[in-house]
């Protein structure tokens, strides 16, 4: 099956700093991948949406400045969070959906990055 | 409004036991509909994928059920296992692909 990777798996960082996160597709190429963030014992709540080489939707209320997404190619999107606080300590799992013919309706989730902000 | 809504919001069973989870959408034009387990502090997998015409699915010991006319699904498990302890996903697909409603999702606990 499609494997999607997330890097790091957990960070922990001091309030102010920024910290980016990678979302691989491995086995397939995604022309969009997605990115949620997810509180404890809370459900996923998604955050943006990203097309290879274009810019990102994102959801009412998530601040793009802050969270800068950068879909680059077909295999990579990155996730970084810009001037972290505590309150931004979360659980962020990207998806990728395949691209390929009769597969567009297939999310593929990453394992999740747990960012933790002192 | 396109929604999903699941039930129960908790569940605690014996192992063992058979338990049978619920998703309810309202989501239009539907495309498909995801069952996900989703372990604690990990990324959801990929239990069943149910279209239109698909009434039952089944993958060891999960079915997934689809019933198109009353927008109900249904997650059945059998035998229940320790390791089933986790939070289960229903997520549908609009039309569109770009598109996927979550439901707020049941957790599931079993007991030895």
């Amino acid at each position: 099956g499609a494997v999607v990777s997330q890097h790091p798996s957990w960070v922990i960082c001091k309030s102010g700093t920024s910290v980016k996160i990678e979302c691989r597709s491995l086995d397939f190429q995604a022309t969009t991948m997605f990115w949620y963030r997810q509180f404890p014992k809370q459900s996923l709540m998604l955050m943006a949406t990203s097309n290879e080489g274009s810019k990102a939707t994102y959801e009412q209320g998530v601040e793009k400045d802050k969270f800068l997404i950068n879909h680059a190619s077909l295999t990579l999107s990155t996730l970084t969070v810009t001037s972290a606080h505590p309150e931004d300590s979360s659980f962020y799992i990207c998806s990728a959906r395949d691209g390929r013919e009769g597969f567009s309706d297939t999310q593929y989730f990453g394992p999740g990055t747990r960012l933790t902000v002192l | 409004k396109n929604q999903v809504e699941q039930s129960p919001q908790s569940l605690i069973i014996l192992e063992g036991k058979n338990c049978t989870l619920q998703c309810n959408y309202t989501v239009s034009p539907f495309s498909n509909l995801r069952w996900y387990k989703q372990d604690t502090g990990r990324g959801p997998v990929s239990l069943t994928i149910m279209t239109f015409s698909e009434n039952t699915k089944s993958n060891g010991r999960y079915t997934a059920t689809l019933d198109a006319d009353t927008k109900q699904s249904s997650l059945h498990i059998t035998a229940s296992q320790l390791s089933d302890s986790a939070s289960y996903i229903c997520v549908v697909s609009a039309g569109n692909f770009n598109k996927f409603y979550f439901g707020s999702g049941t957790k599931l606990n079993v007991k030895p």
